[in-house]
Formats: C-alpha cells, structure tokens, sequence
C-alpha cells in the first residue's frame, strides 16, 4: 500500500507570493491533517480535514487555507509569503477521526521563502 | 524580530546500549500518547502509542512509560543501534473532538556511535 505522499517535495517562492501544497492520504483514509516545522517553533498542527469539511485549526493567521476533495486529497494554500514560512510543510492520514486511530506522515514539502 | 531556533536535547549512546528519551508534556486531559521517529529527509514515523489507563506499554525494542501524575512520558529503546539515530518526539492527543490534532513535544536528537 503506498504511503502519505506530497507534492512537490521542495519549493522556493519569494516573499508576497502565495503556494499551494498537495497531499494524497494513504488510500481508503479519510482525514489529513497538516502540520508545520521549523527549527524554532518546532511542529505545530495546522488544520485537519475530514469529508472535506475542517474540522480542527491551529493557531495560525488567516493566510493559511486549507481544503479537501470528495476523494480525500487536500491541499493548503498559504497566501501573502513571509519569510517566516519558511519550513517543512508535513501532511498526515489517518482511516478516519478516531482517538486511537495511527497517523501517517508523508515526507514534507520543504518551502523556502526568499 | 529574529526568531530563536529550539535547542534540542541531544543523547549520545554507544551502540548496543539502552537508550531512556524523556517527554514533559502540557495536557492533563490528554488521553493517547504517541512516540514519532524522525530522520534526515523524511517525516515523522509512529513507534509505539499508550493510552492514558496505561502506564506502560512494550513493543519491539522499545517500551514507552506514562506517568500521568507528574505529566511525563519516557521512551525506553533496548541494544540501540545505529539505525536509531534520529530525532524523536513524544506527541499527545486531548481527544474530544481533536482527534486529529496531535501536540508536539521539541524533540530529542539521539546519535549512536558504533
């Protein structure tokens, strides 16, 4: 069964422009979750999705949008570019939103914001 | 202003040693508990998970303690190998209706010499 995946896996924009970030869940997986990191705030939930409604949001400005399609995939847009969103972007699955429920991590799309 | 990169703790171990990674975390309502493997270039992988009317729980090579009086968690990893060099970080779930969402802990670099 193929795993999280992410595309693309690195990205340079500069500053003021805005990016979209995809991700494909593990298949028959129905939420995804996003997460950013970066060296000094560490990993920091962004939003989750489940039938293509959100469900839960971190604390982040307004600039970072997400959204999810009836097959699963998602996507997050970050708009207005800072050099502060500099970092790994990571998306994770999971079957559906269930407290036990395991989350699978892709390998991250890295952003770099010049 | 200019932002202050996470100091991580780090442990050095020899390999074949055991290694003991420690985990404060912030929620005391926090029902499931997660350790997250990762390396250079990849996302984070699952480990092994507890649950909060557990106190410990073993897998292969690794065992995870819960201490929920003093809020702390321990990731035990048995004859470490090389392999096991990484960044590992303690991850808490508050339930409710953030299944999805997982809060981070900073993490702890852990390099095995041969």
């Amino acid at each position: 069964k193929a795993g999280v995946t992410q595309t693309p896996r690195y990205l340079i924009k500069t500053r003021g422009q805005q990016v979209t970030l995809s991700c494909s869940p593990i298949s028959g997986h129905r939420s995804v979750s996003w997460y950013q990191q970066t060296p000094g705030q560490g990993l920091q939930f962004l939003f989750e999705y489940f039938s293509e409604t959100q469900r839960n949001k971190g604390n982040f400005p307004g600039r970072f949008s997400g959204r999810q399609f009836s097959n699963s995939r998602s996507e997050m847009n970050v708009s207005t570019l800072e050099l502060g969103d500099s970092a790994l972007y990571l998306c994770a699955s999971m079957l559906e939103p269930s407290l036990y429920n395991e989350q699978f991590f892709g390998p991250g799309t890295r952003l770099t914001v010049l | 202003g200019e932002s202050v990169g996470l100091h991580l703790p780090t442990l050095s171990v020899q390999e074949g040693d055991n290694s003991i990674i420690n985990c404060a975390y912030s929620n005391s309502a926090s029902d499931y508990f997660i350790w997250y493997k990762q390396e250079s270039g990849k996302g984070p992988q699952f480990i092994i998970d507890i649950r909060s009317n557990m106190d410990k729980r073993q897998g292969q090579r690794v065992t995870v303690l819960l201490n929920k009086t003093v809020k702390h968690l321990s990731l035990q990893i048995a004859a470490t190998q090389p392999g096991d060099s990484a960044v590992y970080f303690c991850a808490e779930n508050a339930g409710g209706t953030s299944y999805g969402k997982l809060t981070f802990g900073q993490g702890t670099i852990l390099t095995v010499h041969p």
